[in-house]
């Protein structure tokens, strides 16, 4: 079935350490993102990606990289210089950025990220 | 600053129950404006709403939008408690990706 996988589901680092979440999406889509949710705050944006070997910075980008060296894949990482990980991470694929996109996202389940 | 703002950000319910939910938006460019539901973990889509269909209704749950005053609705009827859930409102301005709402949580007790 097509969808978008991440992993790990639940992850706990100490401070001072990087840690990379995983994306893979296997509905040929362009365009891939991902959003951080804390309670109460809704979701929003690290970075985003329209095409491979190119993103942009979200709302939120300071203390997290990202690449898109494949279609398929958008990591995450979250480095020591993020002041405040500890929440819940989302990724999302969409079409992309034709006309024919009409924006609507696609998630993944979730990685809950702790930090100790 | 464009901006999203749903109302209200928690609300409790009977079974039977019918409720609306808010979400008023301010943006320039404005394309479509998403509700998505969320149960535990990944957010479900229920509808998009453009200037071109600005109605949407599946089952229980309907929408609208209104694009002078700037709002949509979220009306479900009938409330079970599967409909426990966080709602998003999220809108999209032009190319760029969605911009979410704090959500608002809604609990329906048997």
């Amino acid at each position: 079935d097509g969808g978008i996988t991440q992993s790990p589901k639940y992850l706990f680092r100490k401070e001072g350490q990087n840690v990379t979440l995983s994306c893979e999406q296997n509905l040929n889509h362009d365009a891939m993102y991902w959003y951080r949710q804390d309670p109460g705050q809704g979701l929003r944006l690290i970075y985003y990606s329209q095409i491979v070997n190119d993103f942009q910075k979200g709302d939120i980008a300071e203390g997290y990289s990202v690449s898109r060296e494949k279609k398929e894949s958008f990591p995450l990482t979250v480095t020591s210089a993020q002041k405040n990980p500890t929440a819940f991470y989302l990724c999302a694929s969409s079409i992309g950025t034709s006309r024919s996109d009409t924006g609507e996202l696609f998630f993944g389940e979730g990685s809950r990220l702790t930090v100790l | 600053e464009d901006k999203v703002v749903q109302s209200p950000l928690s609300l409790v319910v009977h079974e039977g129950d019918t409720v609306t939910l808010n979400c008023s938006y301010e943006v320039t460019n404005f394309r479509s404006l998403l509700w998505y539901k969320q149960e535990k973990k990944a957010p479900t889509f229920l509808f998009m709403l453009t200037s071109s269909g600005i109605e949407k209704k599946s089952g229980r749950l309907s929408s609208i939008l209104d694009k002078k005053e700037l709002f949509s609705i979220l009306n479900i009827t009938a409330t079970q408690t599967g409909d426990s859930a966080v709602y998003l409102c999220a809108y999209r301005r032009g190319n760029t990706p969605l911009v979410f709402g704090k959500g608002t949580r809604l609990s329906v007790i048997a």
